[in-house]
């Protein structure tokens, strides 16, 4: 079976252009996350989407990221304009969302778009 | 404000000894604890997990230890191998964040042969 699709790998861009991320999830998981990983800040949430609806985008450092989920089998991260502190690894990971009301359903992960903004 | 504290930041093992990594959370409401394990260029992937409701579970070399009253959990690693090394979270969530996970730091082991 796919596991989450993750586009483009890796990504060199310069300061000020639009990059876009694009995430396929698990065929039948409901829950789609968003993450930066940095050595310094490790593994941050940016946001997380439960049946195509945001819950929570708390974790978005700024207004220059949006992110979307049209339906159940794509979402993008998009970051305009772009910065050289936005360089890290994103991931995208999707669930099948808490069953029983008791925590979460395993995550599984991506393999990560690497950005490096010069 | 970091809601699951892990550490330590890094651990180096010989081959066959024991990796012992510790975190610790706040939130009472938390009822599940999963481990991810990560190798460069991967994303992270689930390694074990654990609820609050026992105090111990095994898979293979890997156990979680579990205590509610200090709410803390533990991984340990026994006969470490070169294979194990990678980056490991620890992890926790409750019921009613529809999946969330909260992140540790991570721990980045290395076993040496």
């Amino acid at each position: 079976d796919a596991g989450v699709i993750q586009s483009p790998r890796h990504e060199v861009t310069e300061m000020g252009q639009e990059v876009t991320l694009r995430c396929k999830p698990i065929s039948g998981h409901n829950s789609l996350f968003w993450y930066r990983q940095t050595m310094m800040r490790g593994l941050e949430l940016l946001i997380y989407f439960n049946n195509n609806v945001p819950i929570d985008d708390s974790g978005m450092p700024e207004d220059r990221f949006s992110a979307k989920m049209p339906n159940a089998s794509f979402s993008t991260l998009k970051i305009q304009p772009s910065e050289p502190r936005d360089s890290a690894v994103y991931f995208c990971a999707s669930s099948l969302g808490p069953s029983g009301g008791r925590g979460t359903g395993e995550l599984f992960f991506g393999e990560g778009s690497r950005l490096t903004v010069l | 404000q970091q809601q699951v504290k892990q550490s330590p930041q890094s651990l180096i093992v010989q081959k066959g000894g024991i990796s012992i990594i510790n975190c610790a959370y706040e939130n009472t409401a938390f009822d599940y604890f999963p481990w991810y394990q990560q190798f460069p260029g991967k994303g992270p992937a689930l390694l074990i997990a654990i609820r609050p409701d026992v105090s111990e579970k095994k898979e293979g070399r890997f156990t979680i230890s579990f205590n509610k009253s200090a709410k803390q959990f533990s991984l340990h690693i026994m006969d470490s191998q070169p294979g194990d090394s990678a980056t490991y979270f620890c992890a926790a969530s409750d019921g009613s964040t529809l999946g969330r996970l909260y992140f540790g730091r991570g721990t980045q082991l290395t076993v040496w042969p």
